[in-house]
């Protein structure tokens, strides 16, 4: 069992719609959370840090279940510019080493 | 540039071939990481420099994969006797600070796609 854990999808929806992506993480030891976001065939970007609080920059709120091990991203108004796939992402601590989940697809159609 | 620079861009390799994989990290930054990203997958850690000091490789899959960083900049990631399952996108990153742990902000190059034929 991979340590973070996504739905790979493809997730396709319509412009407008709202979508949520879910991952969890095995390691309870697990100190920081992020969403990164990785067009096709570029580099991963930093999207969004994940707080206990949650916290929402702009369309996208970010939550956190540490009880749980769960990680959320929700898109509120998705645009065509949001197509992408989006990479759940732990740290441990150990040397600022992030660990990766195997990224949600998200395709957002006309 | 003022970004992570990788080269080259894209290898293809002949099976037992050994390759060499360069990055250029953001003029500055501490630390260096490399990992490797097969098609469909997130991308999977391989190793970790702070300054020229390799802290961490337990990513490395086997004996055949080696990274240096000698001077604490530049660092190569050199294949030995490449194998079919080696095929992947090899991307090194960079942060300004020795942990990023707490704001998590890595600045990836654009990667080294490697085929092994």
């Amino acid at each position: 069992r991979k340590e973070v854990e996504q739905d790979p999808g493809p997730f396709n929806v319509p412009e407008g719609a709202t979508v949520a992506f879910n991952c969890t993480y095995s390691n309870s030891a697990s100190q920081s959370f992020f969403w990164y976001r990785q067009d096709c065939r570029k580099e991963p970007k930093l999207l969004m840090s994940v707080y206990s609080s949650g916290n929402e920059d702009g369309r996208f709120t970010a939550q956190l279940n540490r009880a749980s091990q769960y990680i959320s991203l929700l898109i509120r108004d998705s645009k065509l510019s949001d197509s992408a796939t989006y990479l759940c992402v732990v740290n441990r601590n150990q040397g600022g080493k992030l660990i990766f989940g195997q990224g949600t697809e998200l395709s957002v159609k006309p | 540039g003022a970004g992570v620079s990788q080269s080259p861009r894209y290898k293809v390799a002949k099976r037992g071939q050994d390759v060499a994989l360069r990055c250029d990290p953001i003029s500055g930054h501490v630390s260096l990481f490399w990992y490797q990203q097969a098609l469909g997958q997130g991308p999977e850690f391989l190793t970790y420099f702070q300054n020229e000091a390799q802290l961490d490789k337990s990513g490395l899959p086997s004996d055949r994969f080696f990274a240096e960083r000698p001077e604490g900049s530049v660092s190569t990631l050199k294949i030995q006797r490449t194998q079919q399952e080696d095929s992947a996108v090899y991307l090194c990153a960079s942060s300004l600070l020795p942990s990023q742990g707490a704001t998590g902000e890595l600045f990836f190059g654009e990667g080294s796609r490697l085929t092994v034929l």
